[in-house]
């Protein structure tokens, strides 16, 4: 059981590149999220998605979009890569929402740019 | 304002030390508490959750945490810390009002062999 699988692992992306951070997962969860973790400051959530065809901004959500085509893929697009975006991305997801449920988190991405 | 309050950022300890780390929440109503930890290089993990039920709540590698709800708190324990236990630990917050999680800024443990 694969889980939570994110792609690429690492990447260095030049000021004003564009790239997706692919996101799938295989056990039919409903909720799927993108959060940024920086040192220091936790984790901070760029969006979610409470169902294919369903996304919501998060906290940081400026500069990231995504889509929900299907259950099991959540990708986070980069239009306009800038410095600021440097962080390491961390895709999950749950049944449902997080209130009574765990959250199930992939290896993350870590993305420079530069 | 909702927030997760972890107090240590940073902590050193010996092998064999006892271990807590604490955590702060401001919310109201019914909450549940997760404490995930992060290995060096690899993703979170779940440690132990509180959902109802016993405050103390045991999880995996020798980890407990228990829920004190007039002080706000789920503060994270181990008697007797490992080489291994060396990571990041998050304590993260759901309030049953919103449905949203917050995260903690974490803690990282570094222990001496």
């Amino acid at each position: 059981n694969a889980g939570v699988t994110q792609t690429p692992k690492f990447r260095i992306l030049k000021i004003g590149q564009s790239m997706t951070l692919q996101c799938t997962q295989d056990m039919n969860h409903n909720y799927m999220y993108w959060y940024r973790q920086d040192p220091g400051m936790g984790l901070k959530l760029i969006y979610y998605s409470v169902g294919a065809g369903i996304t919501d901004k998060g906290e940081v959500p400026n500069g990231y979009n995504v889509s929900r085509s299907t259950t099991e893929d959540f990708p986070l697009r980069l239009e306009l890569a800038a410095p600021s975006q440097t962080s390491v991305y961390f895709c999950a997801s749950s049944p449902q929402g997080v209130s009574g449920n765990t959250i199930y988190f992939g290896e993350g991405s870590w993305l420079t740019v530069v | 304002a909702q927030s997760v309050s972890q107090h240590n950022h940073h902590v050193i300890l010996s092998e064999a030390a006892s271990l807590e780390l604490g955590c702060n929440y401001s919310y109201g109503g019914t909450v549940n508490l997760f404490w995930y930890v992060q290995y060096p290089g690899q993703h979170l993990q779940l440690l132990l959750k509180y959902f109802s039920g016993d405050p103390l709540v045991k999880g995996i590698k020798g980890f407990e945490a228990e829920f004190i709800k007039s002080k706000f708190s789920f503060n994270l324990r181990k008697p007797s810390v490992q080489w291994s236990d060396t990571a990041e630990y998050f304590c993260a917050v759901v309030s049953n009002r919103d449905d949203k999680i917050i995260f903690g800024k974490g803690t990282r443990l570094h222990i001496l062999p």
